[in-house]
């Protein structure tokens, strides 16, 4: 069972405009949420992270948006640029220990 | 510093064969995770160690079996290996201070082809 779900498998984006990537989960107990950066024959980065009980974090150029009524987060890339391109996953945590669930990946491509 | 390191880079077996795969951590981290991502899915949790002792497992079959090290490094090994194994394998390393989560630091991962 897919506890944390991206529906979009892949999105283009011109550079210097926005891009969203996002995120459904079904498990209203998650308390915070992860963003990994992956690029080819790299492992995953941590990106950004959001607590459960904020609905916006902000990095620079990265913010997360938490829904929690709706389940749903969203990743903003403002503005997009081409060393952005990867593949984005989000997580949560699992009920024990550092642990977590991922997503299928959303891969960006910002087209310059 | 160097970050976590994996061996072998990439790796081709046969069905049935045993494999190991080793993770070296960042100096000073004592946590370990294992991780499966098969092609076109986000990794999959398969275990965590710390301080030598398992602290969680995913949902795998016991042919997955891990340990680690006095020096804090790992082994992942699969038996009886099937064709469904094949993907790549990525190891995560924490500090393991324990408490709220902790930012995972991935190596590269090892892509296991099984044949």
């Amino acid at each position: 069972d897919q506890q944390v779900k991206q529906n979009s498998p892949s999105l283009s984006v011109q550079e210097g405009r926005i891009s969203i990537l996002n995120c459904d989960y079904t498990n209203s107990m998650f308390d915070y949420f992860l963003w990994y950066k992956k690029y080819p024959a790299e492992g995953p980065t941590f990106l950004i992270s959001i607590s459960s009980i904020k609905d916006k974090n902000e990095d620079g150029r990265f913010t997360v948006f938490l829904n929690k009524s709706a389940k749903h987060l969203s990743l903003h890339i403002v503005p997009s640029q081409p060393g952005d391109s990867a593949v984005y996953f989000c997580a949560a945590p699992m009920d024990t220990g550092n642990q977590f669930y991922f997503g299928t990946g959303t891969s960006l491509t910002v087209i310059p | 510093d160097a970050g976590v390191t994996q061996s072998p880079t990439h790796l081709i077996k046969t069905r049935g064969q045993h494999v190991t795969l080793r993770c070296s951590p960042i100096s000073g981290h004592k946590s370990v995770s294992w991780y499966q991502q098969v092609l076109g899915q986000g990794p999959q949790f398969i275990f965590q160690y710390y301080e030598k002792e398992e602290r969680g497992r995913g949902n795998f079959p016991d042919r997955f079996s891990a340990r680690q090290f006095p020096n804090y490094s790992s082994e992942l090994n699969v038996n009886a290996l099937l064709l469904g194994d094949s993907a790549l394998y990525l190891c995560a390393s924490s500090l393991g201070r324990g408490g709220l989560w902790e930012t995972q630091y991935f190596g590269p991962g090892t892509r296991l082809l099984v044949l």
